[in-house]
């Protein structure tokens, strides 16, 4: 079964610092992968995904991921951080499809990040 | 802009009381859907919708229904046969797949209603 994991509940970096939030998969035939952001009480904005292609997937706000086939992973990362970058980070699987073919979306239990200045 | 909308943004229930959540899309998205948000747990599907007049359970239906009369339009009623209906609601959309890859569109989500009991 399709899953995705985020081992760290918070990951708190320095104004200026680079940024990791970690992400590992776990899926059957090529992975569908996507990164989102939530701000306090609002919804989720998509970030970035990886579909196929270049390993190094560049998204929204500075932000960019690796995906890793290897160590099934999709690390999103920032080379430098900034205050406003401070908000709960989701990671996202494309899973099982729809009985009228549209998937699942299997998100991670997030992940928040403290930058600090 | 495009967008979707959810309405309240707060909403308190009583003991006993459905509830409905307002979800409006102009994005002319074919598939909508609605998550329950819980601190620590991330999103868990409610129900989902490919079409109009078409929906389906997700993973935590029970206490929650939804129609689907219209292809802007989403509703979901938190009924009282909810016993713990206190979290952070979240409505999302995206394009059709008819025709196209499947799987690698992005669902767009609303700002969320806030549900407690009173």
């Amino acid at each position: 079964a399709q899953s995705v994991a985020q081992p760290e509940d918070q990951v708190n970096v320095a104004e200026g610092n680079p940024l990791t939030v970690k992400c590992t998969y776990s899926v059957s035939g090529n992975p569908y992968l996507f990164w989102y952001v939530q701000y306090p009480n609002r919804g989720l904005q998509f970030l970035l995904k990886y579909i196929t292609g270049d390993n190094l997937v560049k998204g929204s706000y500075g932000f960019e991921a690796e995906f890793n086939k290897s160590q099934t992973s999709f690390h999103l990362k920032k080379p430098s951080a900034l205050v406003s970058d401070s908000a709960l980070y989701f990671c996202a699987v494309r899973g099982p499809m729809f009985s009228g073919g549209y998937n699942k979306l299997i998100f991670g239990a997030g992940t928040r990040l403290a930058v600090h200045p | 802009d495009g967008g979707i909308t959810q309405s309240p943004k707060y909403l308190f229930r009583k003991e006993g009381q459905n509830v409905t959540l307002s979800c409006e899309q102009n994005l002319n998205h074919d598939a909508m859907y609605w998550y329950r948000q819980d601190p620590g747990q991330g999103l868990r599907l409610i129900y989902y919708s490919q079409i109009v007049n078409d929906f389906q359970k997700g993973d935590i239906a029970e206490g929650y229904s939804v129609s689907r009369e219209k292809k802007e339009s989403f509703p979901l009623t938190v009924t009282s046969a909810q016993k713990n209906p206190t979290a952070f609601y979240l409505c999302a959309s995206s394009i059709g797949a008819r025709g196209n890859s499947v799987g690698n569109q992005p669902q767009h989500f609303g700002d969320g209603t806030r549900l407690s009991i009173l």
